[in-house]
């Protein structure tokens, strides 16, 4: 398999719920990314691990915790989120992490939270 | 107040015609993407453009650099129903920063 693959494409928690969600890259890259899109709202960056060091965390509440076992995989663990936290979550990687690099997607993970 | 502003926001039109979409920013950038988003699945890159005054053509695609780095252009020619999707800018800043754009939703209409 190629590319940024993201599991599980669709998800319905409820908030008291605890899951988790689940990027692996075949491209050799460096950088990986965890993105929150929204209706209405420009793509929100989350966390940043270059070499499985995170780099970044942009004002993310702690409902979220990302972690990344090795550079390939991307987790990120959600527990008692609220329904303003349903958007589409993508997950993307890159050579390296300066800006300049490409970033390749994966499909989303599409999170409902009831 | 977005660091990117992408405009229009939405855009419908008839297939075979032309149109143009900007994305304005008052920062200055090293580089600047453009992403085509389609229903369902992550951005795609379509093209990079690092010097000022910059122009790069995809096929029926012609993007340009604003000479300050400031801003860019993604004019497309002819439009087709494939061409649907929501188009994205993102810019490069010293540091690592990398922002996104607001978005553009285009409609091509058979």
């Amino acid at each position: 398999e190629t590319g940024v693959t993201q599991t599980p494409r669709h998800l319905v928690m409820g908030m008291t719920n605890k899951k988790s969600l689940k990027c692996e890259q075949h491209l050799g890259h460096n950088a990986m990314y965890w993105y929150k899109q929204s209706a209405k709202k420009p793509l929100e960056l989350m966390f940043v691990y270059s070499l499985e060091e995170r780099v970044e965390n942009n004002s993310v509440p702690s409902r979220f915790s990302p972690e990344c076992p090795n550079s390939s995989h991307l987790f990120l663990h959600l527990h008692t989120l609220q329904p303003e936290d349903s958007a589409l979550y993508l997950c993307a990687s890159s050579q390296d992490r300066a800006g300049d690099y490409e970033q390749y997607f994966g499909p989303g993970t599409r999170l409902t939270v009831t | 107040t977005q660091l990117l502003e992408q405009s229009p926001q939405f855009l419908s039109i008839q297939e075979g015609e032309n149109l143009t979409v900007y994305c304005n920013s008052s920062s200055v950038f090293s580089s600047l993407q453009w992403y085509r988003q389609e229903p369902g699945e992550g951005p795609v890159l379509l093209v990079t453009v690092v010097t000022g005054g910059e122009v790069k053509k995809l096929k029926r695609l012609t993007f340009q650099f604003g000479d300050a780095r400031k801003d860019s252009s993604l004019h497309i020619t002819a439009a087709q129903p494939g061409d649907t999707g929501l188009y994205l800018c993102a810019g490069a800043r010293a540091g690592n920063q990398f922002y996104f754009g607001t978005g553009t939703s285009l409609t091509v209409i058979p």
